[in-house]
């Protein structure tokens, strides 16, 4: 299957400050990424979509000032998490979306555990 | 926008059982996924099933499109089979996927 890379894995900072999440596609190219988050014990929630070359569409109730995306490239997607508040604190999670002849399958990343202080 | 759930909510087994997790959605689907989040986080692809049976080793899963819903049979469990389970589907436009609540499974030995 394919690969999707988060950095870093773990995460804490003290409030006021921002963190950038790194995801990558390691093996193949994805026009489409997603971010998701996930509170203990809950489903995964979709932020947002993330797109090569456009701006990414998020979902209702998700702040787009506080959560900066940027789809730089074919396998880079980064969200940026601005001046982080305790309530910011959660399982941050991204997705490749790998496309074929007949399929549409998306993979995740291992997930990025944010604290903050 | 559509509904997916999950059942049971949560499964104690004991090791070498066989069990079956249970996905609804409400409305049809061209796509459907199965995940394993195992207790570090990771989302583990599992099936990409919009219909029929697959089989993975221990693992099979069929999906009955036409009546909207899909099974994930675990046979002789083991401990390492712990976790949470997750079916996905995709919402009315685009790609994006809506998530059941999940089935979190603890197998003991």
């Amino acid at each position: 299957g394919a690969v999707v890379s988060q950095h870093p894995s773990r995460v804490i900072c003290k409030s006021g400050t921002s963190v950038k999440i790194e995801c990558r596609s390691l093996d193949f190219q994805a026009t489409t990424m997603f971010w998701y988050r996930q509170f203990p014990k809950k489903s995964l929630m979709l932020m947002a979509t993330s797109n090569e070359g456009s701006k990414a569409t998020y979902e209702q109730g998700v702040e787009k000032d506080k959560f900066l995306i940027n789809h730089a490239s074919l396998t880079l997607s980064t969200l940026t998490v601005t001046s982080a508040h305790p309530e910011d604190s959660s399982f941050y999670i991204c997705s490749a979306y790998m496309t074929g002849f007949y399929y549409n399958e998306q993979f995740f990343g291992p997930g990025t555990r944010l604290t903050v202080l | 926008g559509i509904q997916v759930e999950q059942s049971p909510p949560d499964l104690i087994l004991q090791e070498g059982a066989n069990s079956t997790l249970r996905c609804n959605f409400s409305d049809s689907v061209n796509n459907l996924q199965w995940f394993h989040q195992n207790p570090w986080g990771q989302l583990i692809n599992l099936f990409y099933i919009p219909s029929g049976t697959k089989q993975n080793g221990r693992l099979s899963a069929t999906t009955v499109a036409t009546e909207r819903y899909s099974l994930l049979y675990i046979s002789s469990s083991q401990t390492t089979d712990s976790g949470v389970y997750f079916c996905a589907v995709p919402k009315a436009a685009g790609n994006k996927l809506t998530f059941g609540g999940g089935t979190r499974v603890l197998v003991k030995p």
